[in-house]
């Protein structure tokens, strides 16, 4: 069974400054992986999707990696603002498929 | 465009009442599935449905049955609801190829007394 970890947990960092958040796996058969974002109360909101033949996607001020040998994806998040508080999670699907495993995910604050 | 959309938002059952959970979406998404989301246990997928007539068991479907009619809708049912039910439920949606975002409702807040 493939597992997904996150680490850390919670990250606190003043506006500005770069974030990057870390999402690690087992098993290096992954389809792809994919990053949402969660607000409090709220549902997951689709960030980015890196296939196994990538090894990076971009949009804006984020950029996410994917490094299936060593088993890492990383998430970029450029000059972090307060509107980026929330918790980021990492999920990918072990073959063809959509069935996800989620990393625990890393819970953002950005302070103004 | 309402993506997917989950009703009830917040639901309180009593022991042994059953219930569905309502998941509709309007993009045209052959796969449908269900998770939910427990404190120190992450997202885990409860089924899952390729498309219209097929469904499967995810990593916890044990007290939940399935069925998906039609293209857009995908309920979820609780038979006969236990305490250790109570989490946040979320239907989420996408594209048969595995290669595309899968798109998530707001949830649903399920408490059982």
């Amino acid at each position: 069974k493939q597992e997904v970890t996150q680490i850390p947990a919670a990250l606190s960092v003043p506006e500005g400054e770069n974030l990057v958040l870390n999402c690690s796996f087992t098993d290096s058969a992954i389809y792809n992986l994919q990053w949402f974002r969660q607000d409090p109360g709220k549902g997951l909101t689709s960030l980015l999707l890196i296939q196994s033949s990538q090894r990076e996607q971009t949009s804006g001020r984020l950029n996410a990696s994917l490094d299936k040998s060593s088993g890492r994806s990383t998430l970029y998040i450029a000059a972090s603002q307060p509107g980026d508080s929330a918790t980021y999670l990492c999920a990918g699907p072990k073959a063809a498929g959509n069935k996800l495993t989620f990393g625990g995910g890393t819970r953002v604050l950005v302070k103004p | 465009n309402a993506g997917v959309t989950q009703t009830p938002k917040f639901q309180v059952l009593k022991t042994g009442q059953s219930m569905t959970l309502q998941c509709a979406q309007d993009m045209n998404h052959e796969y449908m599935s269900w998770y939910r989301q427990d404190p120190g246990m992450g997202l885990r997928l409860i089924h899952y449905s390729v498309g219209a007539g097929i469904t499967d068991q995810g990593e916890v479907p044990n007290g939940y049955n399935v069925s998906r009619s039609t293209t857009e809708d995908f309920p979820l049912r609780l038979l006969s609801a236990a305490p250790s039910q109570t989490s946040v439920y979320f239907c989420a949606s996408s594209r048969g190829n595995s290669n595309q975002p899968q798109h998530f409702g707001d949830g649903t807040r399920l408490s059982i007394l």
